[in-house]
């Protein structure tokens, strides 16, 4: 079983919309991290947001939104007034002692916002 | 602040001959150090990571090995490439392993 799912392979919106991506994950621990990171198509991924697993409280930035559910186990990030910059692939991840040193990543979901 | 850098950007090599990627750290001492390879379109697979000098642990046995022979300098190397080892290899680092990972700008490699 996947430790980090994103079911959302592709999603198209029309710039201006709000767009939700999905992130769900597993792990038998109390203390853990999780990450969104954005891929532009240079290349290099981009630190957005790290919350502890504490802190249920939701977070805004600007047009990003990030909703974290422990009852579902999920942590939701959703862009409002999508802009074509927007257009990357976004990845969500997991540290927790479960799986030892390192980050567990999701596959990956690719946002193309259309003009 | 802190600064990551990888070279080269981009590099086409032959099957069967070497690799070298360097990643370097700037701002920050005894990081953990990590390499991932994304195939495209695809996601990221950990390669090695490095809590500190001469310290390499392999998530994923193959003909790719890392080295740390300083202690903000991380080496890909290869001693013959293969047609799969094609992608792109981004270097990160961290302050721990909790602790959230800053990625290079990466290298493309193409192997041809």
């Amino acid at each position: 079983a996947q430790k980090v799912t994103q079911a959302q392979t592709e999603i198209s919106v029309v710039e201006k919309e709000d767009v939700t991506l999905d992130c769900v994950y597993e792990t038998r621990d109390t203390t853990y991290y999780l990450f969104w990171y954005k891929q532009p198509p240079s290349g290099e991924l981009v630190f957005l947001i790290r919350r502890n697993s504490f802190d249920e409280q939701n977070e805004i930035s600007g047009r990003y939104s990030w909703n974290f559910q422990k009852s579902t186990s999920s942590f939701n990030f959703t862009i409002t007034a999508s802009q074509v910059v927007d257009s990357a692939v976004y990845f969500c991840a997991l540290s927790s002692p479960d799986y030892g040193q390192n980050f567990v990543f999701g596959p990956g979901t690719r946002l193309s916002v259309l003009p | 602040s802190q600064t990551i850098h990888q070279w080269p950007a981009t590099l086409v090599q032959p099957v069967g001959s070497p690799l070298s990627l360097e990643c370097t750290v700037e701002g920050t001492s005894n990081p953990n150090l990590y390499w991932y390879r994304q195939a495209a379109g695809r996601g990221l697979q950990l390669l090695f990571y490095s809590v500190g000098i001469g310290q390499i642990s392999s998530e994923v046995p193959q003909n790719l090995s890392a080295s740390r022979p300083q202690d903000r300098q991380f080496i890909l190397s290869s001693k013959k490439l293969l047609l799969s080892d094609s992608g792109f290899y981004l270097c990160a680092w961290s302050q721990s392993s909790k602790e959230t990972q800053y990625f290079g700008p990466g290298t493309r490699l193409l192997v041809l």
